[in-house]
């Protein structure tokens, strides 16, 4: 059973900072990888898809590359925002979809 | 466009009654359909997931259940709820083809008291 790893568990920059969040996953035979961002109280708002033949996605001041033989992932957040503050999550996706627990950002002004 | 649809966004149930969560997407047709829980500050646990028409996999047994009655409708059902069941249950669809993107519902708080 597919089994994905978030790291940190919670982050706390000062603003400007740019910053790595770290997700590992067990089982490298997966479709695509995908980040969401999830504000407090809300559902989840896609930021990043990676299919399983490419190595980066990137949009705007997000980075996310994916090492599917290591069973790794990396979202890059440049020049971080206060406006960045939420919690980030990575999905695994075959016929299921599977999510690690979450880093919670705060980005301080 | 494709959008997804869930209700109700909040409900608060006592403990022993029964529940019926529903899900519907528009846009679309032979969606991927997912139920997820979050427990307060913890990630998404998938609970049922959904190929097609009366094709459900349960992740968790428990006392939840999930149907398919429609090609676009995921329902979530308990008979009894506990005061566990409590938290915040998130819908999802994707389209079948392997690459794509998975969109999120803006998901029920349930509470069992």
């Amino acid at each position: 059973k597919q089994e994905v790893t978030q790291i940190p568990a919670a982050l706390s920059v000062p603003e400007g900072e740019n910053l790595v969040l770290n997700c590992s996953f067990t089982d490298s035979a997966i479709y695509n990888l995908q980040w969401f961002r999830q504000d407090p109280g809300k559902g989840l708002t896609s930021l990043l898809l990676i299919q399983s033949s490419q190595r980066e996605q990137t949009s705007g001041r997000l980075n996310a590359s994916l090492d599917k033989s290591s069973g790794r992932s990396t979202l890059y957040i440049a020049a971080s925002q206060p406006g960045d503050s939420a919690t980030y999550l990575c999905a695994v996706r075959r016929n299921d979809m599977r999510f690690g627990a979450g880093t919670r950002l705060t980005v301080k002004p | 466009s494709q959008t997804i649809h869930q209700w109700p966004a909040t409900l608060v149930q006592p403990v022993g009654s029964p529940l019926s969560l529903e899900c519907t997407v528009e846009g679309t047709s032979n969606p991927n359909l997912y139920w997820y829980r979050q427990a307060a500050g913890r990630g998404l646990q998938l609970l049922f997931y959904s190929v097609g028409i009366g094709q459900i996999s349960s992740e968790v047994p428990q006392n939840l259940s999930a149907s398919r009655p429609q090609d676009r409708q995921f329902i979530l059902s308990s008979k009894k709820l506990l005061l566990s069941d409590s938290g915040f249950y998130l819908c999802a669809w994707s389209l079948a083809v392997k690459n794509t993107e998975a969109f999120f519902g803006q998901g029920t708080r349930l509470t069992v008291v």
